[in-house]
């Protein structure tokens, strides 16, 4: 079975500080790794993904994450908070082995503050 | 516009009073889902249906139904609601193939069940 452990459900950074939520993964085979940002009142957007290729993968904002086989972690960074990048951050994780419909397994999720 | 419409975005019920949650997206996807978001527990999916007339249970399916009867919606029911299904709800709908396909989600649908 896959699933997605995020460390720290709250974390703080002043605007212009590094931004660095981890995640790491428990699956049998190369997962395939998503992060989705959730906006205060709004559904759930895909900030970026890994599927195969370059372990260093770049999306949206300015955020961007590399995949670590070794330590099977898939850590989301941005070099410079910005102020509107307050929002909760979710890990996500699928088999792409399996058939039909496969099933995404999200985190807990990490709430990210941005301090002026 | 590409979008996942849901209603309502709030609703507040007591206990046993049936209620269905509708979703509709635009984008003619076969993949649909349904999840809730509960603090410190991120996103559980409760059901799931690859095309019309076929649904599956996911994480948590007890005390819900759903339908597929057209592509593109996919209903919540809830039958007899009890306070612990106070959550706040999420649809969403991906195209077919290789799960890495974006998912696209609903706004949410806030429910309290006194």
């Amino acid at each position: 079975a896959q699933s997605v452990t995020q460390l720290g459900s709250h974390v703080s950074v002043s605007e212009g500080a590094l931004v660095l939520l981890r995640c790491n993964y428990s699956s049998s085979v190369p997962p395939y790794l998503f992060w989705y940002v959730q906006y205060p009142n709004q559904g759930l957007q895909l900030l970026l993904k890994y599927t195969t290729g370059a372990t260093l993968v770049k999306g949206i904002n300015g955020f961007e994450a590399e995949f670590k086989k070794s330590e099977t972690s898939f850590h989301l960074t941005k070099p410079s908070a910005h102020m509107s990048d307050a929002a909760e951050y979710f890990c996500a994780v699928s088999d792409p082995r399996s058939g039909g419909y496969q099933k995404v397994t999200f985190g807990t999720g990490t709430k990210l503050q941005v301090i002026p | 516009e590409a979008q996942v419409t849901q209603n309502p975005r709030y609703l507040i019920t007591v206990t046993g009073k049936k209620l269905t949650v509708t979703c509709s997206q635009n984008m003619n996807h076969e993949y649909m889902s349904w999840y809730r978001q509960d603090p410190g527990l991120g996103l559980r999916q409760i059901y799931y249906s690859m095309n019309v007339e076929v649904t599956d249970k996911g994480d948590v399916p007890e005390g819900y139904k759903v339908s597929r009867k057209e592509k593109r919606n996919f209903p919540l029911i809830l039958e007899s609601p009890s306070p612990n299904q106070t959550s706040l709800y999420f649809c969403a709908s991906r195209g077919p193939g290789l799960p890495d396909n974006e998912q696209f989600f609903g706004p949410g649908t806030r429910l309290t069940v006194l």
